[in-house]
């Protein structure tokens, strides 16, 4: 139940495409549902996150769509470009008196110009 | 306003030794989490600190422990050392846990490779 399923495990778009990527989970306790970047000996960078509250947000080129019905969550980002090129993990949190994350297994996103 | 800072950013250590990370969160933020990445398991949750107390501890051995100082950092040790703890691990820091508060910075980690 603690599992974030995250698909597909790599991505290769075109300079200027859209790239999808698509996240589940089991346990309806998690409220909270971030969106992490993670380049090449960096730590993991927040880059947009959602609450269950509203089934989508926008964030410049980068939106999360919600579907809490369906308990998946996707990441959009819209003309893509080669800077993109990167790891990208979901995650979900119970809130309240913890931070704790669990995260997906991660997508490795190449942009080709 | 500086980010989240770990040290050291690289160790080598043998099998049966101990090691010390470091983490400095963000100026005012008041929880650090700590995880562990590797290529096979990914990214996962080791323990979060809050206010010096420990509030939430994931599935690692007691080898893996920590605490956080009154000035919000916060240390991890592990003892006797195994091949399989090396990892990049990561240190997160936040304000708090509820709503904006809860969002997560992480550091660049310590790269700990076991031989």
């Amino acid at each position: 139940q603690q599992q974030v399923k995250q698909s597909p495990q790599s991505l290769i778009v075109q300079k200027g495409g859209i790239s999808i990527i698509n996240c589940a989970y089991e346990n309806t306790a998690f409220d909270y549902f971030p969106w992490y970047q993670q380049f090449p000996g960096k730590g993991p960078a927040l880059l947009i996150a959602i609450r269950p509250d509203v089934s989508e947000k926008k964030e410049g080129r980068f939106t999360i769509s919600f579907n809490k019905s369906a308990k998946q969550f996707s990441l959009h980002i819209m003309d893509s470009q080669p800077g993109d090129s990167a790891t990208y993990f979901c995650a979900a949190s119970k809130g309240g008196a913890t931070n704790k994350l669990i995260f997906g297994t991660g997508t490795l996103l190449a942009v080709q110009p | 306003k500086a980010g989240v800072t770990q040290t050291p950013r690289y160790l080598i250590k043998t099998r049966g030794q101990q090691v010390t990370l470091s983490c400095s969160p963000i100026s005012g933020h008041r929880s650090v989490s700590w995880y562990q990445q590797t290529p096979g398991q990914g990214l996962q949750f080791l323990f979060e600190y809050f206010s010096e107390t420990q509030r939430n501890k994931g599935n690692f051995p007691g080898r893996f422990s920590g605490r956080q100082f009154s000035n919000s950092r916060s240390e991890m040790n592990v003892s006797t050392l195994e091949l399989g703890d090396s990892a990049l691990y990561l240190c997160a820091s936040s304000l708090g846990s509820s709503g904006r508060n809860g969002e997560q910075f992480f550091g660049p980690g310590t790269r700990l490779t076991v031989l």
